[in-house]
């Protein structure tokens, strides 16, 4: 079955505390992106990756970072987090004309 | 950049009924486009993609592409309360990003 797995999926934490957010797809995608969902202002893009070691900011990348050492996982760092982070995170696989999106880490921060 | 309009909701239809949903976009060299359900709480899912001017009918589903008027709709026939949902608009590019609009919320009322 194809499948994007996020972990943790709920998670609060503490200002400045460094956190990990975890993504892993099985269906041999090269193109994986990390979006935020805040209400009233839809989906925004963090980061993506074309493939493995290749990596880019996308539309809100402040605060985070990434990395892509294998196909199949790009974690998702929030080396000092702040309460402005606060959200719904999802990570995405895409292959030509679908993309898959994990079922969502719902983060705070205090 | 990319922008995406989708009219702004709530909609709310009666059950039976057709739902219109809309989105306009600014980029002309978008090159493909995708309507996601996403339910409260999880993450969206694909619904359609349509590439050519005209109409593609999945189902209870038509996805309307006018690339010269720069908008796509999405219409849903005899409409189910299970169709209660935010309905997201994206755009891909040359590259394999998606930029999304903000969601229509649509309510279905029995």
């Amino acid at each position: 079955e194809a499948q994007v797995t996020q972990n943790p999926r709920y998670l609060i934490t503490v200002t400045g505390k460094k956190l990990t957010v975890t993504c892993s797809q099985n269906m041999n995608h090269e193109y994986m992106s990390w979006y935020r969902q805040d209400p009233g202002l839809g989906l925004r893009q963090i980061y993506y990756s074309m493939n493995v070691e290749v990596t880019d900011k996308g539309d809100v990348p402040e605060g985070y970072k990434v990395s892509r050492k294998e196909k199949r996982n790009f974690p998702l760092i929030l080396e000092s987090p702040s309460p402005n982070q606060t959200s719904l995170y999802f990570c995405a696989s895409r292959s030509q004309v679908t993309q898959y999106f994990g079922p969502g880490t719902r983060l705070l921060v205090l | 950049q990319k922008e995406v309009e989708q009219n702004s909701g709530p909609l709310s239809v009666p059950e039976g009924a057709i739902a219109s949903l809309n989105c306009t976009y600014s980029d002309r060299g978008s090159q493909s486009f995708f309507w996601y359900r996403q339910y409260s709480g999880k993450s969206p899912e694909l619904i359609m993609f349509i590439y050519s001017n005209g109409d593609k009918e999945d189902g209870r589903f038509t996805a309307q592409l006018n690339k010269a008027s720069q908008y796509v709709s999405l219409l849903i026939r005899d409409s189910q309360p299970s169709d209660s949902a935010t309905y997201l608009c994206a755009l891909g590019g040359s590259n394999y990003k998606l930029t999304f609009g903000k969601g229509t919320l649509l309510t279905v009322n029995p």
